[in-house]
């Protein structure tokens, strides 16, 4: 596509519930990322692929957050018994090679998760 | 550990006055730095990088920053702001062990501008 696709934009989920947010990188792409923006915490880093691979996952805050990727192209990034604090913007961004430290990643519009 | 730093939260300039947007980063390599801008609703949009050679750089939109290795500085400039620039900035720096491409993102600096 045109550039990196997040779905849904938005969701609201009752605490306790899993979510599911996917990203849709650029085609070609094989560096992926997943980063959350919240209030208070600015922009964190969470997984990095390259290809279905995830050689960093260091910024997953608990074991309730998981990813994977399949095919070398969609990413979901899953959330299980979601609690308050997880509430945040949850971006996604792709590079076109895996040396991404000195490529441009194109990030996504988002997915604004908000847990009730 | 890496980490980046922009001092000023908010920023408020006149329209048609220039503009400075601080960031000091703390790298223990030659840093790869990148400024984003965020409108509101809108994802991360780059306006420029730098990864080596000459340490000013231009950017989309009549922004530049230069970087300066003595201060562990790079600052994001612009002659003239225009209302549209009314963003949020944030300053990023190339971390991890090579070939990630992850990103250390400052806290940010909401720029508003006034008519």
């Amino acid at each position: 596509g045109a550039g990196v696709s997040q779905s849904p934009s938005n969701k609201v989920t009752e605490k306790g519930k899993d979510v599911e947010l996917r990203c849709d990188p650029i085609s070609g792409h094989t560096a992926l990322y997943w980063y959350r923006q919240s209030l208070g915490q600015g922009l964190e880093f969470l997984i990095y692929f390259q290809g279905n691979s995830a050689p960093d996952k260091s910024g997953l805050p608990s074991d309730r957050f998981s990813a994977e990727r399949t095919g070398g192209s969609v990413s979901t990034l899953t959330i299980q018994r979601t609690q308050q604090e997880d509430s945040a913007v949850y971006l996604c961004a792709s590079s076109p090679t895996p040396q991404g430290m000195s490529t441009e990643a194109f990030f996504g519009q988002g997915t604004r998760l908000t847990v009730v | 550990a890496q980490s980046v730093t922009q001092p000023d939260i908010h920023i408020t300039v006149s329209e048609g006055a220039s503009l400075e947007l601080r960031c000091n980063y703390s790298y223990g390599a030659t840093p790869y730095l990148f400024w984003y801008v965020q409108s509101p609703g809108q994802g991360l949009q780059l306006l420029l990088k730098y990864f080596s050679g000459d340490t000013l750089v231009q950017g989309i939109k009549g922004f530049e920053a230069e970087f300066k290795r003595s201060q562990s500085s790079f600052n994001l400039r612009k002659p003239s702001v225009h209302w549209s620039d009314a963003a949020e900035y944030f300053c990023a720096v190339g971390a991890g062990s090579s070939n990630t491409g992850k990103l250390i993102f400052g806290q940010g600096t909401t720029l508003q501008v006034k008519p």
